[in-house]
């Protein structure tokens, strides 16, 4: 089955820098990648995903780039901001066939957002 | 639009015992999915559901089991409680459609179980 690796498992960032979480996946059919926040005792949160059909998405401080051929896909926070402190999780998935709706996760990046 | 709701948010329960977790997906949303966290072993897939059918289901023992209701409404039950339970359970909701890629799943808040 698919097999999701993530890295760092934890980053301290100076506010305003950026931060960079980077996610490996085994199964080359995966086409799906979303990245979730967590903040404490709460849901994830979807922030932000990509399908395999692109290369880069972009949603104003947040970017996610995909590289199919050696599998991995990238976080990119720039100018970070307290509130950014979290977990972050990156998941892949693909579909098989009608449904199989699954999602295998990384084990998670916890970011903390110096002041 | 409402999100995804679960019942109860928290929970304590002993070894040994059954417990029944509930989840209400997002209006028009077919597919419920459960996950588990902890903090050793992260967020794994335990079963997914569409249309009242189980379609997928994850590597956990018998003992956890799900179903789902027309209304899409979906609960999933835990035999035999052991202590290895103690547990975030995540529910999480999408269209689940077909197409080339999965839908977008949107989590609720999950319901913590403690078991003694």
């Amino acid at each position: 089955g698919e097999n999701v690796e993530q890295h760092p498992s934890t980053l301290s960032v100076q506010e305003g820098d950026s931060a960079v979480i980077k996610c490996t996946y085994s199964d080359s059919a995966s086409n799906y990648f979303p990245w979730y926040k967590q903040e404490l005792g709460k849901r994830p949160q979807l922030i932000i995903d990509i399908r395999s059909n692109v290369g880069e998405k972009k949603d104003q401080r947040i970017a996610v780039t995909l590289n199919k051929t050696a599998k991995h896909f990238s976080l990119h926070i720039t100018e970070t901001q307290p509130e950014d402190s979290a977990v972050y999780f990156c998941a892949a998935s693909r579909r098989a066939g009608f449904g199989n709706e699954k999602l295998t996760f990384g084990t998670g990046t916890r970011l903390t957002i110096i002041p | 639009k409402a999100g995804v709701t679960q019942t109860p948010r928290y929970l304590i329960k002993t070894r040994g015992q059954q417990v029944t977790l509930s989840c209400s997906p997002i209006s028009g949303h077919r597919s419920v999915s459960w996950y588990q966290q902890t903090p050793g072993q992260g967020l794994q897939f335990l079963f997914e559901y569409f249309s009242e059918t189980q379609r997928n289901k994850g590597n956990f023992p018998g003992r956890f089991s799900g179903r789902q209701f027309s209304n899409s409404r979906s609960e999933m039950n835990v035999s035999t409680l052991e202590l290895g339970d103690s547990a975030l359970y995540l529910c999480a909701s999408s269209w689940g459609t077909s197409g080339t890629f999965i839908e977008t799943q949107y989590f609720g808040p999950g319901t913590r179980l403690l078991v003694l």
